[in-house]
C-alpha cells in the first residue's frame, strides 16, 4: 500500500490569488496524479505528474492554471492559479503502486478548496 | 476515449436488502476494473479490482463484481447491506497499458435502518 499526505487539507482562497497542494508519499512510486473532484461530481484526471519532466495534462487542463512540479519519486505539488469560484472543489493527489497483476491507485484524503 | 457510466446516481435501501450498481464501459480492447468507495469524511478507498482471470470478482466487506465482457459491464453486488455500507461508490477503469483511471459519476448509497 501507500500513505499519501496532503497539504493543505481545505482552505478558503480568495478570487485571484493562487494555491499550490502539497503531495507526499512514503515510499517511492512511478506514477503520480492529479485529480479534480468537482461538488456532486465524479473524479477528473487533471494531469499526470513526470518526475523530471513536464507534466502531462489531459484534455481541458493547460499548465498556465495548473503548474505541477515533481521534484523526486516521493512528492509532487499542483498549483491553482488565478483562482475563481468555479475551482472550489476537492483536489486529489493519486498513486500508482504497480505489479502487473495488482496494480492499484491509492488516494490522498484531498484538499478542499473554497474560492470566495 | 473511454467513457464509464453508473446509471444509478442514488439508491437509498433498508438494512438487510440486497444491492446490485450498475457499470457500463465504452472500450473494445484489454480493461482493468476497479469499483471505489468513499465514506462520508474519508478518502478513496479499493473495493475490488478485475484484471484477469474469473469475472467474478470478490472484494472487502462482502462485496463482489462480475465482469461480463459481452456486455462490457462490472456491476457491483452485496446480498445484504448494512448501514455502514452507506457511502458513495465508483467504477474506473484502466485500458491498455495506461496507468490512469477513467471514473464514473458515482452512485450515493443510503442505507436506513
Amino acid at each position: 500500500s501507500a500513505v499519501i499526505s496532503q497539504k493543505p487539507s481545505r482552505d478558503i482562497c480568495q478570487r485571484g490569488t493562487s494555491l499550490t497542494i502539497q503531495c507526499q508519499v512514503d515510499s517511492q512510486v512511478t506514477m503520480m496524479f492529479w485529480y479534480r473532484q468537482q461538488p456532486g461530481q465524479s473524479l477528473t484526471l487533471i494531469a499526470t505528474a513526470n518526475q523530471g519532466s513536464e507534466a502531462t495534462y489531459e484534455s481541458g487542463f493547460v499548465i498556465d492554471k495548473f503548474p505541477i512540479s515533481r521534484p523526486n519519486l516521493t512528492f509532487s505539488t499542483l498549483t491553482v492559479s488565478n483562482m475563481s469560484p468555479e475551482d472550489s472543489s476537492i483536489y486529489l493527489c493519486s498513486v500508482e503502486k504497480w505489479d502487473p497483476n495488482t496494480g492499484e491507485l491509492f488516494f490522498g484524503e484531498g484538499s478542499r478548496l473554497t474560492v470566495l | 476515449a473511454q467513457s464509464v457510466s453508473q446509471h444509478n446516481h442514488h439508491v437509498i435501501l433498508s438494512e438487510a436488502a440486497s444491492l446490485e450498481l450498475g457499470c457500463n464501459y465504452s472500450y473494445g480492447g484489454t480493461v482493468n476494473l476497479f469499483w471505489y468507495v468513499q465514506y462520508p469524511g474519508q478518502h478513496l478507498q479499493l473495493l475490488l479490482k478485475y484484471f484477469s482471470g474469473d469475472p467474478l470478482v470478490k472484494g472487502i466487506k462482502g462485496f463482489e463484481a462480475e465482469f461480463i465482457k459481452s456486455k462490457f459491464s462490472f456491476n457491483l453486488r452485496k446480498p445484504s447491506v448494512q448501514w455502514s455500507d452507506t457511502a458513495e461508490y465508483f467504477c474506473a477503469v484502466r485500458t491498455g497499458t495506461a496507468s490512469k483511471l477513467t471514473f464514473g459519476t458515482g452512485t450515493r448509497l443510503q442505507v436506513t435502518l
